[in-house]
């Protein structure tokens, strides 16, 4: 079973184009996050989610906008796709908020806009 | 806030020699220090960690050294094998789950 999924795996697009991507995790986590890597592996947080609840918001474009069902899915939509958005998103989780826990992730999907 | 400096960026070893990786922070509140080892096409897997009322770890033939006073940890690997080749990444936490990374070390170990 794969503790943190993420859909698509790739993700190809035209510029102006709003997309979505999906991620889930079966480990009964509390908190959940979204990653941005981009050209030269450079990691960076974007958000974080504890109970559905927005916890981190980084110096994000407000056309980036996570939404968290419940607590085992948070999804990342992005509105008017720009070519400086193409990178490898990373969701990952972790148990809770209450003493630094490690961070599960997933696999990763790599947006190209063109 | 807080701000992880990771050197060296790339480095290459023969099968057999140690590899060590070193990361400065700058937040003296920072407590948590994991290592994630990335594999082509995959995403980050924590292969270490080190809170800071620690000053040593080991796991196998991965080690952990944090230095509180001057600021860096490092991460050392003893007898590499090809499949440890990857790109490992630093990280610096204080509080609330945010993790600062490093910019990351590409790991080359040749036969």
């Amino acid at each position: 079973d794969t503790a943190v999924s993420q859909t698509p795996k790739y993700l190809v697009t035209q510029m102006g184009n709003d997309k979505s991507i999906k991620c889930e995790q079966n480990l009964g986590h509390d908190t959940m996050y979204w990653y941005k890597q981009d050209s030269k592996k450079f990691l960076k947080i974007m958000f974080s989610y504890n109970n559905k609840e927005l916890i981190i918001n980084e110096t994000v474009p407000n056309r980036f906008s996570p939404k968290s069902p419940d607590k085992a899915h948070l999804n990342l939509h992005i509105n008017s796709l720009e070519l400086g958005d193409s990178a490898v998103y990373f969701c990952a989780s972790s148990q809770d908020l209450g003493l630094v826990q490690t961070q599960y992730f997933g696999p990763g999907t790599r947006l190209l806009v063109l | 806030g807080e701000n992880v400096e990771q050197h060296p960026s790339t480095l290459s070893v023969q099968e057999g020699d140690s590899a060590v990786i070193k990361c400065t922070y700058s937040d003296s509140a920072s407590n948590y220090f994991p290592w994630y080892k990335q594999e082509l096409g995959k995403g980050p897997q924590l292969i270490i960690d080190i809170r800071s009322n620690v000053g040593e770890k080991k796991d196998q033939r991965i080690a952990v050294t944090l230095n509180k006073t001057a600021k860096h940890f490092s991460l050392h690997i003893t007898e590499t094998q090809p499949e440890d080749s990857a790109v490992y990444f630093c990280a610096a936490s204080r509080s609330f789950q945010k993790l600062v990374f490093g910019t990351g070390t590409r790991l080359l170990v040749s036969p």
